[in-house]
């Protein structure tokens, strides 16, 4: 069965520090990635996707991902947070031809002044 | 500008009745879903619909109805059989394919007293 696993609930970092949000899926074929964003209480944005094309995907705030096959990953990245990323991340897998997403638990970032 | 809207944002129920939920776009997309968050779970997939007059159980449709009788509203019915519908309710669409991004409203949060 498809399956998305984000394995930290919460990560704390410092503002300015790097930031990499992990996420590993388990799909029979080429998976299409996302990473969406929400700040509390809000929808959820699309911050990245990833389709097929160059591994390294870069998206909305500064944020990148690396889709990596042979380690069933898709993790974001980012070279140095702000207060305002501090948000909840959630990582999903379409699975191409039907009409559902496949959805991570969700990663709350903390961020420390 | 294009866009989902929900209403209400805030809605609090009695035990044993039903309320109903209201999502809109105007993004003209033909495919519209209705997810439940609950913390720590990320997004639970309730009913989807692909076109007009037509919608399909998601993973968790007991307790819950939906009409889509025009292509840009897709109100979401929580019935009285629904045992636990205190939670925050997200409403998405998408242009027709399962791997093209979800646009999502800003939420319905559900309290029952």
């Amino acid at each position: 069965a498809q399956s998305v696993t984000q394995p930290d609930i919460h990560i704390t970092v410092s503002e300015g520090a790097s930031l990499e949000l992990r996420c590993n899926y388990s799909y029979g074929a080429t998976p299409y990635l996302f990473w969406y964003v929400q700040s509390p209480g809000q929808g959820l944005q699309l911050l990245l996707k990833y389709f097929s094309g160059d591994t390294l995907v870069q998206g909305i705030k500064g944020f990148e991902a690396e889709f990596k096959r042979s380690q069933s990953s898709f993790n974001l990245r980012k070279p140095s947070v702000h207060w305002s990323d501090a948000a909840e991340y959630f990582c999903a897998v379409g699975a191409g031809s039907n009409y559902q997403l496949i959805w991570g638990a969700g990663t709350k970032l903390i961020i420390k002044p | 500008d294009g866009g989902i809207t929900q209403s209400p944002k805030y809605l609090f129920r009695k035990e044993g009745q039903n309320v109903t939920l209201s999502c809109e776009q105007n993004l003209n997309h033909d495919a519209m879903y209705w997810y439940r968050q609950d913390p720590g779970q990320g997004l639970r997939l309730i009913y989807y619909s692909q076109i007009v007059n037509d919608f399909q159980k998601g993973d968790i449709a007991e307790g819950y109805s939906v009409s889509r009788e025009k292509k840009e509203s897709f109100p979401l019915t929580v019935t009285s059989a629904q045992k636990n519908p205190t939670a925050f309710y997200l409403c998405a669409s998408t242009s027709g394919y399962g791997t093209d991004t979800q646009y999502f409203g800003p939420g319905t949060r559900l309290t029952v007293l």
